[in-house]
């Protein structure tokens, strides 16, 4: 079955970039998501990106997809105080019913 | 996007009891929700999955005796936690899925604190 895995950690000062990475096993995943936990909170659904493409932006969000390696990022271009949250990616198990997610990276942005 | 509200936001109950926490979709029609936990600073882990209309559908290791699932309608699945004990204190997050929008994407409640005393 599919199986996502994330660091688990990143700590960044504020107006710098941040760069979160996931890796994915199951090469035939349609989507690939990536959502955002705050404390106490359900997840936020902050974007998503097909198979097909390479590349997503989304203002200050870009996800860039490797499929040759099973590999996603997340980029968050001058990163605030309110990013810090846990940031979970997301692939479609086999059947596309359900989604499994990653262990979750906690970003902490400093001032 | 769109909408899922789970009620309630944080409960507090006795070993012994019952806590019955509701999964609503409130401007979609979800033929498919699904009911994780979540432990402090761990992912998600995914307890069933339920389908309007028949018996969910359960994850390896989860009692379904113990968490009674009902998905009664296309708007509405609950989660009872049955005979609760400290050890069922947990986060509990449902999401549902919006058909229409032609693919996996999953919209999720607030989550619910469960606290056993």
């Amino acid at each position: 079955g599919e199986d996502v895995e994330q660091s688990l950690f990143l700590s960044v000062r504020e107006g710098d970039s941040s760069v979160i990475n996931c890796t994915y096993t199951d090469s035939s995943s349609t989507y690939l998501y990536w959502y955002k936990q705050e404390p106490g909170a359900g997840l936020q659904l902050l974007t998503y990106i097909f198979s097909n493409m390479d590349m997503k932006q989304d203002q200050r969000l870009t996800v860039l997809l490797n499929k040759k390696d099973k590999h996603l990022s997340l980029r968050i271009a001058d990163t605030q105080t309110g990013d810090s949250a846990i940031y979970f990616c997301a692939a479609p198990a086999t059947g596309f019913q359900k989604l499994v997610f990653g262990t979750g990276t906690r970003l902490l942005v400093s001032p | 996007g769109a909408v899922v509200s789970q009620h309630p936001s944080r409960v507090i109950c006795k070993s012994g009891t019952s806590v019955k926490i509701e999964c609503r979709s409130l401007d979609f029609q979800a033929t498919t929700m699904f009911w994780y936990r979540q432990f402090p600073k761990q992912s998600l882990m995914l307890m069933a999955t339920s389908n309007e209309g028949s018996k969910a559908t359960y994850e390896q290791g989860v009692e379904k005796d113990k968490f009674l699932i009902n998905h009664a309608s296309l708007t509405l699945s609950t989660l009872t936690v049955t005979s609760a004990h400290p050890e069922d204190s947990s986060f509990y997050i449902c999401s549902a899925r919006d058909l229409k929008q032609g693919h996996t994407e999953a919209f999720f409640g607030q989550g619910t604190r469960l606290t056993v005393v």
